[in-house]
């Protein structure tokens, strides 16, 4: 069982908009600013889309935007596209432990 | 611009120790701003943090697998490297390493499939 809770799976037509939740407790997602969002596409390695909870490494489409709310981040995905269908995975800091990164357990995103 | 190569044996036999290698171009093992993680994915599953290590040797694993990893660095080659050793078939996994940027940022290499297997 992962650390931090996701939807098994969401999805949404071309050009919609999609959110994916995140629920960890106060010693990760709520505790801290640093919670990453990854995209990962079959056979290829996960690909950072928001860190610390909000930010866009460049190179990122605008149409992916992250927040946070108590002890749920969140990812939104704003005007679909067939390139989106993906896994996505959030990442938080926890204190529970030294330096210890936690995962959630995955999103499959299917664009209809 | 950062590439990070796994190296090692796709296959182990159960009991036994799993050794990778991350072989570090485009940038320095030893700058003072990142740690060096390793990350696997068991087939069709999720994203598990095993541990990372500082150029200085300071290592944090996870609690879970922590009495059977070593994760050590070698800076004159700017590669760093995962042992784990009594690996079982649960060990069976697509290990990533990974540049960690902060607390939960990594840039990722390619990864490589390790299978335990008799």
């Amino acid at each position: 069982q992962s650390a931090l809770t996701q939807p098994a799976s969401v999805s949404g037509s071309p050009g919609q908009s999609i959110t994916i939740s995140c629920t960890g407790t106060s010693s990760d997602v709520g505790g801290y600013n640093y919670v990453s969002w990854y995209q990962q596409h079959p056979g290829k390695a996960p690909k950072l889309m928001i860190y610390d909870v909000s930010n866009r490494p460049s190179g990122v489409s605008n149409r992916f935007s992250g927040s946070k709310s108590g002890n749920t981040a969140s990812l939104t995905i704003s005007g679909l596209q067939a390139e989106d269908e993906a896994d996505y995975y959030c990442s938080s800091y926890t204190s529970s432990s030294t330096l210890y990164v936690v995962f959630g357990g995955g999103t499959k995103l299917t664009v209809l | 611009q950062l590439q990070l190569q796994e190296s090692g044996p796709g296959l182990v036999k159960p009991s036994e120790t799993l050794s990778l290698t991350c072989t570090v171009s485009g940038g320095s093992i030893s700058s003072s701003s990142y740690y060096w993680g390793w990350i696997r994915q068991p087939p069709g599953k999720g994203l598990e943090w095993i541990g990372s290590i500082y150029y200085s040797g300071s290592t944090y694993y996870n609690p879970s697998l922590k009495s059977r990893v070593t994760i050590s660095v070698d800076t004159s080659k700017n590669q760093f490297s995962l042992k784990l050793s009594s690996v079982t078939a649960a060990d069976t996994a697509v290990y990533y390493c990974a540049r960690q940027v902060a607390a939960a940022q990594f840039d990722w290499g390619q990864g490589t499939l390790v299978t335990v297997s008799s």
